[in-house]
């Protein structure tokens, strides 16, 4: 049974903070990797894709992969408020496999 | 460019009934796959169609079964509801091939 590990958290930083967010993964062969952001009593958004270890960045996003430690994160620099969310890690290929998010809050 | 669409928003069935979801991918996609979402929990995999020919199946029970159209759209039937099936029912569309999935508002299902 493959399996996406995360920290339920609430993971609570100051704004402007670095946010970490951290997920695992139990199949070796995987080989897609992909961070959705979640509102509350939204659908998941796609925030991040990452297919090849080391780090890729976007704006204030940065996802790091080490597939020798089966490890991907999620790196948001200067979090603001409106990054408060659940933040969801996903798997693939093909059908995606979820970890069950960590909920991220940004105090002003 | 019109994104992924899922009708209805909400819908409240009673045990036993049936229900059949719909979903319109994004323009340009021609995959899509279906998603159970629990309070709470992340998302779980039902199944995945692509030529109109279901080709991955999440640990769902054949209560589950789905459809997709020649225009790419596609559906979910869910028979004799249980309690346990109120969840988000979320449509996610992607290229064949290619692994980013892109969710659509999903569908709030009650059994009552």
């Amino acid at each position: 049974q493959k399996e996406v590990e995360q920290n339920s958290g609430p993971l609570s930083v100051p704004e402007g903070a670095i946010a970490s967010l951290n997920c695992t993964y139990s199949d070796r062969v995987s080989q897609s990797f992909f961070w959705y952001r979640q509102y509350s009593g939204k659908s998941p958004e796609l925030i991040m894709s990452i297919y090849s270890n080391g780090d890729k960045e976007d704006g204030r996003f940065t996802a790091q992969l080490n597939k020798a430690s089966q490890y991907v994160s999620l790196l948001i620099r200067d979090s603001q408020p409106s990054d408060s969310a659940t933040y969801l890690c996903a798997v693939g290929p093909g059908k995606l496999i979820f970890g069950q998010g960590t909920e991220l809050s940004v105090k002003p | 460019d019109a994104g992924v669409t899922q009708s209805p928003t909400h819908l409240i069935k009673t045990r036993g009934q049936q229900v059949t979801l719909r979903c319109s991918p994004k323009s340009g996609h021609d995959t899509v796959s279906w998603y159970q979402q629990a309070l709470g929990q992340g998302p779980q995999f039902i199944f995945q169609y692509y030529e109109e020919e279901e080709r991955q199946r999440g640990n769902f029970p054949d209560r589950f079964s789905g459809h997709q159209f020649p225009n790419y759209s596609s559906e979910l039937n869910v028979n004799a509801l249980w309690l346990g099936d109120s969840a988000l029912y979320l449509c996610a569309s992607s290229l064949w091939g290619v692994d980013e999935q892109y969710f659509g508002p999903g569908t709030r299902l009650t059994v009552t």
